[in-house]
């Protein structure tokens, strides 16, 4: 299957920084990504749609001043948690889709710990 | 919006036997519906998937079946391995805001006992 690279796995960040986590499509065009939140032991929730040259569609309830989303190319997506505190610790993941298919593909996860 | 029910939460299994897990949508409209598994610290990994114009499909140990009328949709994992051993997800996809997005299930710890 297509291949989807998140970077870093893992970061640890103090109160008040910010945080960036790279999403890549390695092998193919994808012009929509998604980025996913999820705690131990749960679901994956959306958090938003992420469409390249345009703002990305959050879901209700996600802070777009919190969780900057920039797709400035066909490969690339990118997640900033801005102002990072505790709550914001989780396991972020991104998928993306190959254009035209249904199929979704997803990174390896990054390990987002706050100080 | 989309809701998907998963059962079980947890399932242990011996090894050599089969599991299932079943999953039911609310939306009508949904017409793609995949597995993923999930390995600990690792992003999900697609493992089969099926439309709604079909009723069955089958790659090698793993099967999915979906009942339409019914909205819902089952995972079948035969002659199990302790490698079976993961945290399943099934998912539906529902179109938002033009995109289409999946819709996750609660997950299922499917653990195969030697």
């Amino acid at each position: 299957g297509a291949v989807v690279s998140q970077h870093p796995s893992r970061v640890i960040c103090k109160s008040g920084t910010s945080v960036k986590i790279e999403c890549r499509s390695l092998d193919f065009q994808a012009t929509t990504m998604f980025w996913y939140r999820q705690f131990p032991k749960q679901s994956l929730m959306l958090m938003a749609t992420s469409n390249e040259g345009s703002k990305a569609t959050y879901e209700q309830g996600v802070e777009k001043d919190k969780f900057l989303i920039n797709h400035a190319s066909l490969t690339l997506s990118t997640l900033t948690v801005t102002s990072a505190h505790p709550e914001d610790s989780s396991f972020y993941i991104c998928s993306a889709r190959i254009d035209g298919y249904t199929e979704a593909f997803f990174g390896q996860g990054t390990r987002l710990t706050v100080v | 919006g989309e809701n998907v029910e998963q059962h079980p939460s947890t399932l242990s299994v011996q090894e050599g036997d089969s599991a299932v897990i079943k999953c039911t949508y609310s939306d009508s409209a949904s017409n793609y519906f995949p597995w993923y598994k999930q390995e600990l610290g690792k992003g999900p990994q697609l493992i089969i998937d099926i439309r709604s114009n079909v009723g069955e499909k089958k790659d090698q140990r793993i099967a999915v079946t979906l009942n339409k009328t019914a909205k819902h949709f089952s995972l079948h994992i035969t002659e199990t391995q302790p490698e079976d051993s993961a945290v399943y997800f099934c998912a539906a996809s529902s179109r938002g805001f033009g995109n289409e997005k999946l819709t996750f299930g609660t997950g299922t710890r499917l653990t195969i006992i030697p």
